[in-house]
């Protein structure tokens, strides 16, 4: 069964430090990888996804890695802002053939001006 | 380009009551899938539909069921409600052939009360 832990649980900083999150999960055998953002009581927004074959995803000031032997990813975030204040998520997709997400239970990020 | 919809937003029941939550996937896609979110939590997969058959489901009861339709929108209903059934539900949706990037997109939820 795969497990998901994602640390630190909670962070906060001030604006424009340069933030990493980590994301660690027990079995390898994934399809890809999802980052998201969620803002308190709203859905979840996609940031990036990683297939397995990739080491590297980059939107703007994010920058996400993936080391599937590990069971690792990380969420670089450069110059944060009090906008990127939200709950993070990691989300490994399962190779079943299913697209199914399992999530842990993210990090809460507060930047303040 | 509308993406995921669900709706109600937000709704109350009491405890023993059936509720339908509805969900009309991004332009596009085929595929949707059913979370719920306790608070506090991350997401936990209720089940997957595709050419309107389940086609997987995670650890929840029979109360809990499904229904997509041929424009590939899909329902979920819940049956006897139980106060631990207060959750924001979440619908994703996937899929397209050529252009299935395995990328999911959510909705902004439903948030059910259970009183």
């Amino acid at each position: 069964k795969q497990e998901v832990t994602q640390i630190p649980a909670a962070l906060s900083v001030p604006e424009g430090e340069n933030l990493v999150l980590n994301c660690s999960f027990t079995d390898s055998a994934i399809y890809n990888l999802q980052w998201f953002r969620q803002d308190p009581g709203k859905g979840l927004t996609s940031l990036l996804l990683i297939q397995s074959s990739q080491r590297e995803q980059t939107s703007g000031r994010l920058n996400a890695s993936l080391d599937k032997s590990s069971g690792r990813s990380t969420l670089y975030i450069a110059a944060s802002q009090p906008g990127d204040s939200a709950t993070y998520l990691c989300a490994p997709v399962m190779n079943t053939g299913f697209q199914k997400l399992v999530f842990g239970t993210g990090t809460r990020l507060l930047v303040s001006p | 380009d509308a993406g995921v919809t669900q709706s109600p937003t937000h709704l109350i029941k009491t405890r023993g009551q059936q509720v339908t939550l509805r969900c009309s996937p991004k332009s596009g896609h085929d595929t949707v899938s059913w979370y719920q979110q306790a608070l506090g939590q991350g997401p936990q997969f209720i089940f997957q539909y595709y050419e309107e058959e389940e086609r997987q489901r995670g650890n929840f009861p029979d109360r809990f069921s499904g229904h997509q339709f041929p424009n590939y929108s899909s329902e979920l209903n819940v049956n006897a409600l139980l106060l631990g059934d207060s959750a924001l539900y979440l619908c994703a949706s996937s899929g397209g052939g050529l252009t299935n990037t395995g990328e999911l997109f959510f909705g902004e939820g439903s948030r059910l009360t259970v009183l």
